[in-house]
């Protein structure tokens, strides 16, 4: 079985600060990883993912992750926060092979101050 | 945007009627997908398809079915629908392998009173 861990529900910056949204998963082999974004109202768009080959992904509007296997981790970062990322973001993994199917963490909400 | 439409948007109802969400790609894709998302439980897989009648429960399933007679439609239906059944349903699809990712309709809020 397949989980992901987010951890806190909430994460404030101020604009043009550091974005750090972390992920850990669990999973009896290297899974696909994937970080999605939710706006209010809306459903979800695919920010990144990783699937194999370089551990170091870049997404959309400018994010990007690390796949540690070490730290079964991907945690998301920006390096510049602009208000515009205010949203809830999701962590999910699914297993490798042709079923995109996934299982989410608890999401986390990322408020950035002006 | 991938061609997902759910319908209804939103929907009322009352508890014990049985109530059918509908999911409509145009994108031909293998794979479609219910998921159900509520406050502190992120997004939670309810059942999944893998082709026409072929559909397989997924973590959430009790009190759900789901029929797929064609490849664009995937149907949900909550039999008697309760009140923690209240939530905000969101249809995927994907082609599978070698491209995983998975696209997500605008979601369907369902209210039971």
């Amino acid at each position: 079985a397949q989980s992901v861990t987010q951890l806190g529900s909430h994460v404030s910056v101020s604009e043009g600060a550091l974005v750090l949204l972390r992920c850990n998963y669990s999973s009896s082999v290297p899974p696909y990883l994937f970080w999605y974004v939710q706006y209010p109202n809306q459903g979800l768009q695919l920010l990144l993912k990783y699937t194999t080959g370089a551990t170091l992904v870049k997404g959309i509007n400018g994010f990007e992750a690390e796949f540690k296997k070490s730290e079964t981790s991907f945690h998301l970062t920006k390096p510049s926060a602009h208000m515009s990322d205010a949203a809830e973001y999701f962590c999910a993994v699914s297993p490798t092979g042709a079923n995109s199917k996934l299982t989410f963490g608890k999401g986390i909400t990322l408020s950035v101050r002006p | 945007d991938a061609g997902i439409t759910q319908s209804p948007r939103h929907k009322v109802t009352e508890t014990g009627t049985p109530v059918t969400l509908r999911c409509h790609q145009t994108e031909n894709h293998r794979y479609m997908y219910w998921y159900r998302q509520d406050p502190g439980h992120g997004l939670r897989l309810i059942h999944y398809s893998y082709g026409v009648k072929d559909t397989d429960k997924g973590e959430v399933s009790d009190g759900y079915s789901v029929s797929r007679s064609k490849t664009e439609d995937f149907l949900l239906t909550l039999e008697s629908a309760t009140s923690s059944q209240t939530s905000v349903y969101f249809c995927a699809i994907s082609p599978g392998e070698p491209n995983t990712e998975a696209f997500f309709g605008q979601g369907t809020r369902l209210t039971v009173v």
